[in-house]
């Protein structure tokens, strides 16, 4: 299965900074996904980040307050920009991997954000 | 959008009972999977389900893919207390081409004493 590694793996940050997450994949892969599960909520898909192109965000998320970086097919980055107390949440990095005979989404340990 | 309907929220169950918790929707999905979360860790796949009316087991878990493509369920047998963590249901639309995505569930949080 895939080694996904994401750093930090947790941060308390203050209100109006920004952090950037990193996600590093033991392998090449096309997609890149982000994913954030807000406290006691389900995980929701931030955007699809493509190597060389920009990366395709959601309804709701946009690219100021989330911007990504996709440079090469092993590693990509999340910002969390200008953040606020809303913003607290763990975000996941997640790639597609072949597991039980098919192709799924495998994600790494997540960043887990306190924003005061 | 699609949204994924999971119960029950959270369980508190004793050691050796069994568990079930099932998700619904008012879409299809060409694909159920079962997520488990631990603490501190991201979600880790469990089981998936391809086929409507598809019955899969892994170990003490068995899951289903609703015939009507729009549920699934999964049981838990004989719960240890290693089974502590957060089930989260998803449906897939259908892959291909550039996108990929997975509709998620809540989660059901599950409590096991020993």
């Amino acid at each position: 299965s895939a080694v996904i590694s994401q750093k930090p793996s947790r941060d308390i940050c203050q209100r109006g900074t920004s952090l950037t997450i990193q996600c590093q994949v033991d392998s090449q892969v096309t997609m890149m996904f982000w994913y954030r599960q807000q406290p006691g909520q389900s995980l929701t898909l931030i955007a699809t980040a493509n190597q060389g192109s920009e990366a395709t965000y959601e309804s709701g998320f946009v690219i100021d307050k989330f911007p990504i970086s996709r440079p090469n097919l092993t590693f990509s980055t999340l910002t969390v920009s200008n953040m606020s107390p809303e913003d607290s949440s763990i975000y996941l990095c997640s790639v597609i991997r072949r597991t039980q005979g098919a192709n799924v989404l495998t994600f790494g340990a997540g960043s887990r954000l306190t924003v005061l | 959008g699609q949204q994924l309907n999971q119960s029950p929220q959270s369980m508190f169950i004793q050691e050796g009972e069994d568990v079930s918790m099932n998700c619904t929707s008012s879409s299809i999905f060409n694909t159920w999977l079962w997520y488990k979360q631990d603490p501190g860790e991201g979600p880790v796949l469990l089981i998936a389900l391809y086929k409507a009316g598809e019955l899969t087991s892994n170990g003490r878990l068995t899951a289903q893919f609703g015939i009507t493509r729009k549920d699934s369920f999964l049981n838990i047998s004989a719960s240890i207390p290693s089974d502590v963590g957060i089930y989260f249901c998803a449906g897939q639309s259908p892959f291909g081409g550039s996108n990929y995505k997975l509709t998620f569930g809540k989660g059901t949080l599950l409590t096991v004493n020993p």
